[in-house]
């Protein structure tokens, strides 16, 4: 079946450094991974999008990636900020968006 | 624009009781998607509308969960009876084909349900 998985253990990073996190996908090729931001309390906000053929994103301080040979996008976030702290979670779809799974995110925490 | 509405915010009811909740999308978006999110894990998408045509309920409990969705706009999901395990937050998500055939989903800020 579809699986979808993202490091469970939280990220704790110093403000200014770069956050990276990882999303891995088995048994199947989506055809576009999405990453999402959630804070507590709230739903879910779309950050970005990546297709199967694409090799890199970029939105300001966001940058993703997709390695459809490792099976793996990475999410950057660039001189991270305090106000950065939430959970990220990765989202695959097939193609016309249907069969949407989600990861169980990852709590990023960054320092001031 | 309004962004996705939904309610009530929070619920709390006995096991075996029934409840609703409800979703108002953002405007003009032909896609609906009910999720349930237990503590810790990732949205599990329950049921995808499109329009008012179910599109995909694989992983909709259907022996105690129901939805629809009237008119192509609002939705509803229900659960009767509810039980211990159904305690979660329930969002509702929409989205609209773009030009580029994106699927971002925008979300509501979702119902708590407690089952007690």
């Amino acid at each position: 079946s579809q699986k979808i998985e993202q490091n469970s253990e939280a990220l704790n990073i110093q403000e200014g450094k770069t956050a990276t996190l990882t999303c891995n996908y088995t048994n199947y090729s989506p055809a576009y991974l999405q990453w999402y931001r959630q804070d507590p309390g709230r739903g879910p906000v779309f950050l970005l999008l990546i297709r199967e053929n694409e090799k890199e994103k970029r939105k300001e301080r966001l940058k993703v990636t997709f390695d459809t040979t490792l099976k793996q996008s990475l999410f950057h976030i660039t001189a991270s900020q305090p106000a950065d702290s939430a959970t990220y979670l990765c989202a695959q779809a097939n193609t016309g968006g249907f069969k949407t799974i989600f990861g169980a995110g990852t709590r990023l925490f960054v320092k001031a | 624009e309004a962004g996705v509405a939904q309610s009530p915010r929070y619920k709390i009811i006995e096991k075996r009781q029934s409840v609703a909740f409800w979703c108002n999308p953002i405007s003009g978006h032909a896609t609906l998607y009910w999720y349930q999110q237990i503590l810790g894990q990732g949205p599990k998408l329950l049921i995808q509308f499109q329009n008012n045509g179910v599109v995909d309920d694989s992983q909709l409990p259907k022996d105690r969960f129901s939805a629809e969705r009237l008119k192509g706009v609002d939705s509803t999901l229900k659960i009767q009876p509810a039980k211990l395990e159904d305690s979660a937050v329930y969002l509702c998500a929409s989205s609209q084909l773009s030009r580029d055939s994106s699927y971002e989903q925008y979300f509501g800020p979702g119902t708590r349900l407690t089952v007690t």
